[in-house]
């Protein structure tokens, strides 16, 4: 089955700061890697997804992502947070499922990013 | 019409009670999925329906009963819930139905906050 890992569950990061928030999935096949945010009390907003193609992905809001095979990573980046970026962020994988649908999604417990003045 | 919405935001039910959570897209997306989010923890998938189908069922008690009268609108049926079933519940939706290997993004609502006495 397949499985996703954030190590980090808090980070703390300055305004006008880089992130780089960590993600490790297990799963036997190409990957489906998604990054979604979740601020408190509100339901998740995609950032950005992987499914094929070039390994490094854009997203919204300025975050970026890299898909690196050999270390089952899916990284989060950003050059420069901003306070409105502190938030739950989770990595997610999409699962496939015996009975032949290809669904649902795996998440990481999520890291939670706090933003210094 | 680009969004999820789910109604109410807020539900405070009794043990004995029978209530529904409702969600609703129009963006013609064909399949709708049903997760529940416990504090500080990810989201874990419920139900997923496919073309109006239910596709996948995650194990999940029968005080929870989903019904999917139409591809536009999901509900979710509560009757003799615990406390413990207090919980954020997160309905998603993606573009294609889940038959193959072809995976889906998924879009989420708001979420409606479940609190049970």
């Amino acid at each position: 089955a397949q499985s996703v890992t954030q190590p980090d569950i808090h980070i703390t990061v300055s305004e006008g700061a880089s992130l780089e928030l960590r993600c490790n999935y297990s799963y036997g096949a190409t990957p489906y890697l998604f990054w979604y945010v979740q601020s408190p009390g509100q339901g998740l907003q995609l950032l950005l997804k992987y499914f094929s193609g070039d390994t490094l992905v854009q997203g919204i809001k300025g975050f970026e992502a890299e898909f690196k095979r050999s270390q089952s990573s899916f990284n989060l980046r950003k050059p420069s947070v901003h306070w409105s970026d502190a938030a739950e962020y989770f990595c997610a994988v999409g699962a496939v499922y015996s009975g032949g649908g290809a669904d649902g999604l795996t998440f990481g417990k999520g890291t939670h990013l706090i933003i210094q003045p | 019409d680009t969004e999820v919405t789910q109604t109410p935001k807020h539900l405070v039910m009794g043990m004995t009670n029978k209530k529904s959570l409702k969600c609703e897209q129009h963006m013609g997306h064909r399949a709708m999925y049903w997760y529940k989010q416990k504090a500080k923890k990810p989201p874990e998938l419920m139900f997923v329906y496919s073309y109006e189908k239910l596709s996948i069922n995650e194990s999940v008690p029968s005080r929870f009963s989903p019904e999917c009268p139409n591809s536009s609108l999901l509900n979710l049926h509560l009757h003799a819930l615990q406390p413990e079933d207090s919980a954020l519940y997160l309905c998603a939706s993606s573009p294609r139905g889940t038959s193959g290997r072809v995976y889906n993004e998924q879009f989420f609502g708001p979420g409606t906050r479940l609190t049970v006495l």
